[in-house]
C-alpha cells in the first residue's frame, strides 16, 4: 500500500536558519505529492505540490522537488520565520483518475521557529 | 468565499451519546472526505464521497457512518460516541477526475469524550 514517512519533530530553528523537513514515500507508480500546513487551531492548508518526476513545487519561500529515484520530497526554506511555526504535512495521492483523489498523510513535523 | 465550513468547531459528549459533524462546501467540488486527527498519527481517512450519492469506507470507519445529502453537504454521525473517538474531525473537498488537485480543508471541529 502507499505510505509517507516523515522526520520527527519537533524542529527548533532559529529565525533566518535554513529547514530541511525529509519525506519519503512508498507508492506505485507516479503519484502527486504534496506539503500542507497547519497552523494552530487551523486546519490544513495546501503549501505546495508537484505532480510528476523532476517537478519542483514553490510558495511562500517553500521548495519541494519530486525525486522519483529516491522517492523523496524534501521541504526546504531559505530563510525561515518565526511565522512558520506550525506543523508541516507531507501526503501523496495515487494516480488513479475517475474517482475521488483519496490522501495518505505522514506524521506531521512540527517546527518551532525562535527569534 | 467560505471554502469548507464545519460545525460545531468543538463539543463535549458522553460516553454513549450521538451526534452529527456537520460539513458544507461552496466550491461546486464533487469529492468530499472526513479524515480524524490524533496525536503522532496524522490524519486518517474516515470515509469519502467521490460524488454526490456515493460513499466509500476509509482507513478507519468502525463506529461511524456518513451521509452525502447533496453536492454540498457531507455529514459525520457518531452513533454512540466512545472515549477513543476523542480526536479533532476534519472535512475536505476535492475536485474529481484531475490528477494532482489538492483538497481543501475545514478549520475543524474538536471533539471530546467523557
Amino acid at each position: 500500500g502507499n505510505s509517507v514517512t516523515q522526520m520527527e519533530g519537533p524542529v527548533t530553528l532559529s529565525e533566518e536558519a535554513f529547514l530541511t523537513i525529509n519525506c519519503t514515500y512508498t507508492a506505485t507508480g507516479y503519484p502527486s505529492l504534496f506539503w500542507y500546513v497547519q497552523y494552530p487551531g487551523e486546519g490544513l492548508q495546501l503549501l505546495l505540490k508537484a505532480t510528476k518526476a523532476d517537478d519542483k513545487g514553490s510558495n511562500k519561500g517553500f521548495e519541494a522537488t519530486y525525486r522519483k529515484e529516491t522517492t523523496s520530497f524534501h521541504l526546504e526554506k531559505g530563510s525561515v520565520q518565526v511565522s512558520d511555526s506550525a506543523v508541516y504535512f507531507c501526503a501523496l495521492s495515487p494516480l488513479i483518475t475517475g474517482t475521488a483523489s483519496k490522501l495518505t498523510f505522514g506524521t506531521g513535523t512540527r517546527l518551532q521557529v525562535t527569534l | 468565499n467560505a471554502g469548507v465550513t464545519q460545525t460545531p468547531k468543538f463539543q463535549v459528549l458522553k460516553t454513549g451519546q450521538s451526534m452529527t459533524l456537520q460539513c458544507a462546501q461552496d466550491m461546486n467540488h464533487n469529492s468530499m472526505y472526513w479524515y480524524r486527527q490524533d496525536p503522532g498519527m496524522g490524519l486518517r481517512l474516515i470515509y469519502y464521497s467521490a460524488s454526490e450519492g456515493t460513499t466509500d469506507k476509509g482507513e478507519v470507519p468502525n463506529g461511524y457512518n456518513v451521509s452525502r445529502l447533496n453536492k454540498r453537504e457531507f455529514s459525520l454521525r457518531l452513533e454512540s460516541a466512545a472515549p477513543s473517538q476523542t480526536s479533532v474531525y476534519f472535512c475536505a473537498s476535492s475536485p474529481f477526475q484531475r490528477r494532482g488537485q489538492p483538497q481543501h480543508f475545514g478549520d475543524g471541529t474538536r471533539l471530546s469524550i467523557l
